[in-house]
């Protein structure tokens, strides 16, 4: 079955620098969405890619989805110290628009 | 504009026990719904999945239940609870009709079996 695998799992991060969480699957995926999660909150979606090699971008946040469309980036720049949570990727798994969500990448920033 | 609540926020419960968790959204109209798990530190896991009521379609099998009994109201129950049922439950709703559109997450319920 489909299986995604994110990397890094933590993130340890300096306030202004970039950093770049990927997500892979063992598949070809239909589309992908990309959730924050906050410390002691719930995920909050972000964004959706759909199209091989689509790029979409929110301010410091650029979403990429790969050519074949087996794998997803998330790149943030100049990061502050309100990026700190977990980043999720969402395969959707069927028809029905179930997800299959990535174990996330928990990012710690520092001042 | 939609919302979606979940309730209670915390509980602690003994093993053994009864478990009933509610989710209601408010502001659409048969919506999918939605009941996932997340341990500490881990990912999301799906347990059930409703397009409509009394339609419940159960992702993994375990000791829980889950029913649809009005449009927007989902409920997780469990007749006797295990160790192993402490998580952080969570409930969403999408748009109906087939796949696609973002999920949104009601607030959760941090479950501690004891």
């Amino acid at each position: 079955g489909q299986q995604v695998m994110q990397i890094p799992q933590y993130q340890h991060v300096q306030e202004g620098e970039d950093f770049t969480t990927y997500c892979n699957s063992s598949t070809t995926l239909s589309n992908i969405q990309w959730y924050k999660q906050r410390p002691g909150g719930h995920p909050v979606f972000l964004i959706q890619l759909v199209k091989s090699g689509e790029v979409k971008k929110q301010k410091r946040l650029t979403f990429q989805f790969g050519e074949a469309k087996k794998n997803s980036s998330l790149h943030i720049t100049a990061t502050q110290t309100t990026d700190v949570g977990t980043y999720f990727c969402a395969p959707e798994k069927d028809s029905w628009g179930k997800l299959q969500f990535g174990a996330g990448t928990q990012v710690v920033v520092t001042p | 504009s939609q919302t979606i609540h979940q309730w209670p926020a915390t509980l602690v419960q003994p093993v053994g026990s009864p478990l009933s968790l509610e989710c209601t959204v408010e502001g659409t109209s048969n919506p999918n719904l939605y009941w996932y798990r997340q341990a500490a530190g881990r990912g999301l896991q799906l347990l059930f999945y409703s397009v409509g009521i009394g339609q419940i379609s159960s992702e993994v099998p375990q000791n829980l239940s889950a029913s649809r009994p009005q449009d927007r109201q989902f409920i997780l129950s469990s007749k006797k609870l295990l160790l192993s049922d402490s998580s952080f439950y969570l409930c969403a709703w999408s748009l109906a009709g087939q796949g696609g559109d973002e999920q949104f997450f009601g607030p959760g319920t941090r479950l501690t079996v004891l």
